[in-house]
Parts: structure tokens; sequence; C-alpha cells
């Protein structure tokens, strides 16, 4: 099955700069990779998301990439702000099959 | 558009009693639905997942059971709950292929 990496585990940037979480998967026929937000005590949230047939995604300050050579993608943040803290998930998906999560990454953004 | 309800929102439980949490989706018809544990450390484990009515799919062997009544109905239970089930519970559903699957807003459960 799926298996997908995502690292750093935690990530302390301070306001204004850049935050980059990156993900990698095994199977080569996923398809859809998005990006989730997990605020405290809540569910988590689509940001972002990208598809196989595409390289790279930008929305705002959100962008992602996509190398399918490489199986990585890497969700790219830039002019962070503290209410950017939180949990980001990736997730790659193939097809109607069950959604493969990484394990998250806790970015704090320090004033 | 689609929505998805899981209540309750938290809970506390004694050690030894049951547990019946429930999710429900609108907007949408035949969801695949799953429930989702996330202890400390973030990571989201899978529990169950149900890709129709009665169908259900389950990842780890434990204390708790998932049923589907109806289409957009699924439940989580547990006959007799103990200390280690203490966590965040999620549901979530996903379409047609290629969807991002959608997030119940969780229900934090502590065993006492």
């Amino acid at each position: 099955g799926e298996n997908v990496e995502q690292h750093p585990s935690t990530l302390s940037v301070q306001e204004g700069d850049s935050a980059v979480i990156k993900c990698t998967y095994s199977d080569s026929a996923s398809n859809y990779f998005p990006w989730y937000k997990q605020e405290l005590g809540k569910g988590p949230q689509l940001i972002i998301d990208i598809r196989s047939n595409v390289g790279e995604k930008k929305d705002q300050r959100i962008a992602v990439t996509l190398n399918k050579t490489a199986k990585h993608f890497s969700l790219h943040i830039t002019e962070t702000q503290p209410e950017d803290s939180a949990v980001y998930f990736c997730a790659a998906i193939k097809g109607s099959y069950i959604p493969t999560f990484g394990r998250g990454t806790s970015l704090i953004v320090h004033p | 558009s689609q929505t998805i309800h899981q209540w309750p929102a938290t809970l506390v439980q004694p050690v030894g009693s049951p547990l019946s949490l429930e999710c429900t989706v609108e907007g949408t018809s035949n969801p695949n639905l799953y429930w989702y544990r996330q202890a400390a450390g973030r990571g989201l484990q899978l529990l169950f997942y149900s890709v129709g009515i009665g169908q259900i799919s389950s990842e780890v062997p434990q204390n708790l059971s998932a049923s589907r009544p109806q289409d957009r109905q699924f439940i989580l239970s547990s006959k007799k709950l103990l200390l280690s089930d203490s966590g965040f519970y999620l549901c979530a559903w996903t379409g047609a292929q290629n969807t991002e699957a959608f997030f119940g807003q969780g229900t934090r459960l502590t065993v006492v």
C-alpha cells in the first residue's frame, strides 16, 4: 500500500519567514495530493491541493510543488504569520482508495 | 453543499462505560466514510472505513466497533471503554475519485 513520509515533525520560524514542509510517497499511481491545516481542537481543513498533471500550484501565500519522478511534494508558506501556527498534514490519494496521510508537522510562528 | 456533522464535541466517560459517537454527512450520496483517532503525537490513525451501508472494514484490532446503518450515517461504539481509548476522534468522508477528504470537527474523548 501507499506510504507517506512527512518532514519535519516540528518547524519553528519567525514571523515573516518562509516555511517549507516536505512529503514523499511510495505509490507512483497516487495522483491527488491535498494539504490540510488543523488548528487546536478542530478537524483538519483543506488548504491547497495538487493533481499529478500539474507541477506547481499557488494560492496567495501558500504554494505546493510536485515532483512525480522523485515522488515528493512540498508545501511552501511565505511571509508567515502567527495565525499560520497549526499542524499541517499532507496526503496522497489514488483513485477512490483510502487517503494516506503523513504524520503531521507542527508549525510554530513566533511573533 | 456538502457538510459533515460529528457529535458530541467533548465527552468524559468512566472506564467500563459504553460509547456512541455519531457522524452524519449531508449533500452527497454513497460517500466513503472513515473514523480516525488522533492521540498525542498528532498522527491520524485510521480505525474504520466504510464504502457502503453495512460494509465496515477495521484497520486495527481494538476495543471499538463501527456501524453504518444508513448511507450517510457512521457510528463509532464501544461496549466498555478503556483508559487507552482516550483521544481525539475524527469522522471523515470522501466522494468520487481523486477528491479531498472532508473532516468533522472531532470529539475529544476522555476516559476517567
